[in-house]
C-alpha cells in the first residue's frame, strides 16, 4: 500500500530534549515537505526537499534541521525543543515537483514542556 | 512570497444545501490550486486540484473554478451531505523560479471548518 509513515505519532518531552520524527514513503517520490499545523494558522511549510541531498528552507524553519540521506526518508530534528514547538507535524511527499498532488502522513502530534 | 486568504472560517450549511468557500492569492505566478479536506484528527486528503491553465474542474458533487485575472479560486460543494462535514483548506503552489527564489511548495490557507446540519 503506497503510503508515508511517520513515528512516533504522539510524544511528551521537555525543553532542549533533543528529537527526531522520522517520515518514509514508500512511493519513490523526490519532493517530501514538512508541516506544522496550529490552530487558525492552517498548514506552514517548514523545509522541504527536491531530492536526496537536496533540501531547503520553507516558510518557519526556525529550531528545525532535516536530513535527506536517502529517497524515501525525510527526518525532522529538533536539536533543543522549545514550548513553541509544540503542534501537530505532518511530512508529505510528492512524485517530483511541489506542484503535484502531496500525500499526507497522518501526523505527529509533539507536547514541548 | 505567496499569501493565501480563505473565507469563510466556518460556514453551516443544511444537508442537501451547496456549500461555497473562496480563496485568494497574491504571487501572480502561482499555478497549481489544490484543495484538503481534513477530518477531526486525521490527516489533509487532496479532493481536489487546477492548474492556472483550467478555469473549472469538476469530480461529482465537488467543484472548483480559478479567476487568474482576479487571483482567486473557489471550491464548490452540491448536494452536501453529513460526511462532508470536515475542515477544508485551499493551496497555492509557490512557483520558486518565476517568484525570485524563496520556498518551493504550497502555501495554505487557514481553513474552513464546513458543518453540515440534518
Amino acid at each position: 500500500e503506497a503510503q508515508v509513515t511517520q513515528n512516533p505519532r504522539y510524544l511528551i518531552t521537555v525543553t532542549g530534549k533533543k528529537l527526531t520524527v522520522t517520515c518514509s514513503q514508500n512511493m519513490n517520490h523526490e519532493y517530501m515537505s514538512w508541516y506544522r499545523q496550529d490552530p487558525g494558522l492552517g498548514l506552514r511549510q517548514i523545509y522541504y526537499s527536491m531530492n536526496v541531498e537536496v533540501t531547503d528552507k520553507g516558510d518557519v524553519p526556525e529550531g528545525y534541521k532535516v536530513s535527506r540521506k536517502e529517497k524515501r526518508n525525510f527526518p525532522l530534528i529538533l536539536e533543543s525543543p522549545s514550548p513553541n514547538q509544540t503542534s501537530l507535524y505532518f511530512c508529505a511527499s510528492s512524485l517530483r515537483v511541489s506542484n503535484q498532488p502531496q500525500h499526507f502522513g497522518d501526523g505527529t502530534r509533539l507536547s514541548i514542556l | 512570497g505567496e499569501n493565501v486568504e480563505q473565507h469563510p472560517s466556518t460556514l453551516s450549511v443544511q444537508e442537501g444545501d451547496s456549500a461555497v468557500i473562496k480563496c485568494t492569492y497574491s504571487d501572480s505566478a502561482s499555478n497549481y490550486f489544490p484543495w484538503y479536506k481534513q477530518e477531526l484528527g486525521k490527516r489533509p486528503q487532496l479532493i481536489i486540484d487546477i492548474r492556472s491553465n483550467v478555469g473549472e474542474k469538476k469530480d461529482q458533487r465537488i467543484a472548483v473554478t480559478l479567476n487568474k485575472t482576479a487571483k482567486h479560486f473557489s471550491l464548490h460543494i452540491t448536494e452536501t451531505q453529513p460526511e462532508d462535514s470536515a475542515v477544508y483548506f485551499c493551496a497555492a503552489h509557490k512557483n520558486w523560479m518565476y517568484s525570485g527564489g524563496g520556498a518551493d511548495g504550497l502555501t495554505f490557507g487557514k481553513g474552513t471548518h464546513l458543518i453540515i446540519q440534518p
